[in-house]
């Protein structure tokens, strides 16, 4: 079983700077995909970005990054130059490559962006 | 290329009743799965579909229910409500590229 855990439940930044949101999970699995999502208060689940367990190299997508600790299980989101539109919740989750519909969630973090 | 999508966008219910979500999965993919998310936590899995067969479920009684129609298309039942049940539930669909995509939800409130 895969348990994913954000111990952050709220995080706030100042407009133009930068955050990090943190995440530690746990899997039996060698083959797995780690995942941010974003929800705004649409309740749309949005992706983020996405990280595939076997790549060492940590996944970017324009402001957003990860820092991927394979040995320690940890997956932290780097949001630079935080933008109003930003303020949302954040969940981390995994998912075994084996099982393509199946994905752990966190108990998610809110950020609020400060103009 | 269309979205995933659901129906309705919210309901409201009595305690014993019965209710049954929709969910349109996004073209081309072959597998839906069906969250629920509590206010204020993280979805939790309920089940998922590939090509109409329940292939994985989580921690939810027999009462959860589900069908996946030769479109991908798919529905979620839940019979004999409870309060607890007050929830957003969230269909996503995945596809070949392990991509999982969500459709915006359905608030269900039980009374």
């Amino acid at each position: 079983a895969q348990t994913v855990t954000q111990s952050q439940p709220e995080m706030s930044v100042q407009e133009a700077e930068t955050v990090t949101l943190s995440c530690t999970y746990d899997t039996s699995e060698s083959d797995y995909y780690l995942f941010w999502y974003k929800q705004p208060p649409s309740r749309q689940m949005i992706l983020v970005i996405r990280q595939e367990a076997y790549k060492q190299q940590n996944a970017t997508e324009n402001r957003f990054s990860v820092n991927f600790q394979k040995a320690a299980k940890s997956f932290s989101l780097k949001i630079s130059d935080s933008q109003l539109g930003d303020a949302a919740m954040y969940f981390c989750a995994s998912r075994e490559n084996t099982n393509a519909g199946k994905s752990t969630f966190g108990d998610g973090t809110t950020l609020t962006v400060k103009p | 290329e269309t979205g995933v999508t659901q129906s309705p966008t919210h309901l409201i219910k009595t305690r014993g009743q019965q209710v049954t979500l929709r969910c349109s999965s996004q073209s081309g993919h072959n597998t839906v799965s069906w969250y629920q998310q509590a206010l204020g936590q993280g979805p939790q899995f309920i089940f998922q579909y590939y090509r109409e067969e329940e292939n994985g479920r989580g921690n939810f009684p027999p009462r959860f229910s589900g069908l996946q129609f030769p479109n991908y298309s798919s529905e979620l039942n839940v019979n004999a409500l409870e309060l607890d049940d007050s929830a957003l539930y969230l269909c996503a669909s995945s596809g070949p590229y392990n991509e999982q995509f969500f459709g915006p939800g359905t608030r269900l409130t039980v009374l």
